[in-house]
């Protein structure tokens, strides 16, 4: 696999879940950032969680950090209609660029 | 909140003409940069701007490609003869001269080439 890609590749759940997605990367990196796209719009950032960190919340949002596993999951509690996006995970290696995975497309139904 | 403008937000060009796509990084920004994204596929690195110059560029960034910074406040991506796989969204980031910061993207720029 790629350096982030996330799982699964398109989810969908009712209002009110819970909605979790996961991203796996390949080389050791400085921080790891989600970002969340509507169709065919701009990379609305999220949350940014450090190498050192295990895990940061936002609202109805949480990310963990698993640097041993390199892998990190962004939870999203009590979704809404208006959650339904696509998200990415987006690893910054050499604190200069960001390598996207492919995202997840979340589907919330009403 | 402070943010990042992108004009046009799309346009349909010819093959073979010059596109300059524009941006304005949030002020205080020191690292500006242009991704891309095409059509259902990843989005990707093209190249990154410091200090008046290029940082890093990927390979997707030749010779058809260049970034300038006219002035205080515009950032442009000009693609020089465009062709018809340079069809795609192109979204300008910026973030502060801190290492490891948050990169704020805008709302991209939708390139059709015909």
């Amino acid at each position: 696999s790629q350096q982030g890609e996330e799982d699964p590749q398109a989810l969908s759940i009712q209002e009110g879940e819970n909605a979790t997605m996961n991203c796996s990367y390949k080389t050791s990196i400085n921080n790891l950032q989600w970002y969340r796209q509507n169709s065919g719009r701009g990379l609305v950032h999220l949350i940014l969680i450090r190498s050192n960190e295990r895990e940061k919340h936002s609202g109805r949002l949480r990310v963990t950090l698993d640097t041993s596993k390199k892998s990190s999951s962004l939870l999203i509690t009590a979704s809404r209609a208006a959650d339904t996006a696509s998200y990415f995970c987006a690893t910054d290696v050499r604190y200069s660029t960001l390598t996207f995975g492919k995202g997840t497309m979340l589907l919330v139904s009403p | 909140e402070p943010e990042v403008t992108q004009t046009p937000s799309h346009q349909v060009t010819q093959m073979g003409q010059e596109v300059i796509l524009r941006c304005v990084p949030i002020s205080n920004h020191l690292y500006f940069y242009w991704y891309r994204q095409i059509l259902g596929q990843k989005v990707e690195f093209l190249v990154s701007f410091y200090n008046n110059e290029i940082s890093e560029k990927s390979e997707i960034f030749d010779d058809q490609f260049s970034v300038e910074r006219p002035d205080g406040s515009n950032f442009t991506l000009k693609i020089r003869s465009t062709k018809l796989e340079d069809s795609a969204m192109y979204f300008c980031a910026s973030r502060t001269d801190v290492a490891g910061n948050t990169i704020y993207f805008g709302e991209g720029s939708w390139l059709t080439v015909v």
